[in-house]
């Protein structure tokens, strides 16, 4: 399996500020790589695919980039409803697995 | 827009099956997409368990393939999950979701889970 590593596990940031998330892949996974955002109490919430393509609707302070083995999401102008825990994804080949999760505080 | 609702018992009996159901509206089943089950504890965060396409081809997590089946009913417009001989490892809040393919440059093509369920909470007992 591939194996997803996200770092750091949490961070503190304030409203306005610029937070980066990393993820790594235990193997090149080239673009096949997705961001979600999950709130308390809530499923998951699609964001990113292929590494850089934001999914419709998905504000524009969001974006990833990466390939390979490294990957980043970055979220510009920190908004209130942006504290949140972000899980990368790799589509790469089954079993798909997710990191361990970012917690946004 | 597609919804995604999971249903079935909140508690299952340590070496029971584990049976849930999630019923797709706003979408038809028999579209070109894979629909999935993933679980997310403490332990061990999002898992995904495995995936069914409409003409009921699946695809499983090794980890988990000796005890899971997931099957779908076009005719009901939903799909199944029955993980057997459970633990308290099994204990997990589990999402049903959509596997969309979506066009993606540098790709041949990527699956995102783009649409979920609320999400059901199961609980092993011994």
């Amino acid at each position: 399996d591939i194996q997803m590593t996200q770092s750091p596990s949490s961070l503190s940031a304030s409203v306005g500020d610029r937070v980066t998330i990393t993820c790594r892949a235990s193997q090149s996974i080239t673009k096949y790589l997705n961001w979600y955002q999950q709130k308390p109490g809530k499923a998951p919430e699609f964001l990113i695919y292929g590494a850089s393509n934001l999914q419709s609707g998905v504000p524009s302070r969001f974006s990833g980039s990466g390939s390979g083995t490294e990957f980043t999401l970055t979220i510009n102008n920190l908004h209130p409803e942006d504290f949140a825990t972000y899980y990368c994804q790799h589509c790469y080949r089954s079993p798909w697995t997710f990191g361990q999760g970012t917690r946004v505080e | 827009q597609v919804q995604l609702q999971e249903s079935g018992p909140g508690l299952v009996k340590s070496s029971g099956t584990l049976s849930l159901t999630c019923a797709v509206s706003g979408g038809a089943i028999n579209s070109d997409n894979w629909w999935s089950w993933v679980r997310q504890s403490p332990g061990k965060g999002l898992e995904w368990i495995g995936e069914v396409f409409h003409f009921g081809n699946t695809n499983y997590n090794p980890s988990l393939k000796s005890r899971v089946s997931i099957s779908v009913d076009g005719s009901k417009n939903q799909f199944s999950l029955h993980l057997t001989s459970v633990t308290a490892a099994d204990s997990a809040l589990y999402y049903c979701a959509r596997s969309l393919a979506l066009a993606a440059p540098g790709t041949y093509g990527v699956r995102a889970f783009d649409s979920w369920g609320q999400g059901t909470l199961v609980t092993v007992s011994s």
